[in-house]
């Protein structure tokens, strides 16, 4: 069983809008929770984070909200950039590890100019 | 380099032959982690080192794969006997932080592994 889960293969949004992507999952034991970005042919680049001690945490066009009770996390990118399309990894771990990090299947993000 | 690297970036093999896949962290973190990524899905933890203790070995899919860091910088994923299933991309990844600590990953570029 998938216990991050990124129901949307794909999402396109046009340059200058907002892209929200989505993540949830099913083990309450999560405690940390990040979000990757991978280019083709390149290694996950780590984006931003949030503990679950936080509903939100911002950085620059990057917003990442936790609803704890929903078991729901998303990214908010505003305004959108052609150079944001890539695939986004939602990852979430135990304990304040980073270790044994739980990845989604990802979402392939297309901004078109 | 500033960065994980990995070698090779690519390696056909054919089934049955013996891999080896090599990943240089970032000099001076303490923590190295190899994580298989099949097409389509998202990267699964394989294995965890501090320094050069192996703490975590619990998503080895079998006891073909073998997972070293002996003096506690370059590492090597070693498949035996490959199949088919173990095609995939093998990534790298190395923290500052120990476990138990919040610390950024950073992955290397991965080594895709394809058997035939």
């Amino acid at each position: 069983d998938q216990q991050v889960k990124q129901n949307s293969p794909s999402l396109s949004v046009q340059e200058g809008r907002i892209s929200i992507l989505n993540c949830d999952y099913t083990n309450s034991m999560f405690d940390y929770f990040l979000w990757y970005k991978k280019y083709p042919a390149e290694g996950p680049t780590f984006l931003i984070s949030i503990s679950s001690i936080k509903d939100k945490n911002e950085d620059g066009r990057f917003t990442v909200f936790l609803n704890k009770s929903a078991k729901h996390l998303s990214l908010h990118i505003v305004p959108s950039q052609p150079g944001d399309s890539a695939v986004y990894f939602c990852a979430a771990s135990y304990g304040g590890s980073q270790g044994n990090l739980i990845f989604g299947k990802g979402t392939k993000l297309s901004v078109k100019p | 380099g500033a960065g994980v690297s990995q070698s090779p970036r690519y390696k056909v093999a054919k089934r049955g032959q013996d891999v080896a896949l090599r990943c240089d962290p970032i000099s001076g973190h303490v923590s190295l982690f190899w994580y298989q990524q099949a097409l389509g899905q998202g990267p699964e933890f394989l294995t965890y080192f501090q320094n050069e203790a192996q703490l975590d070995k619990s998503g080895l899919p079998s006891d073909r794969f073998f997972a070293e860091r002996p003096e506690g910088s370059v590492s090597t994923l070693k498949i035996q006997r490959t199949q088919q299933e173990d095609s995939a991309v093998y990534l790298c990844a190395s923290s500052l932080a120990m476990q138990g600590d919040t610390g950024e990953l950073f992955f290397g570029e991965g080594s895709r592994l394809t058997v035939l």
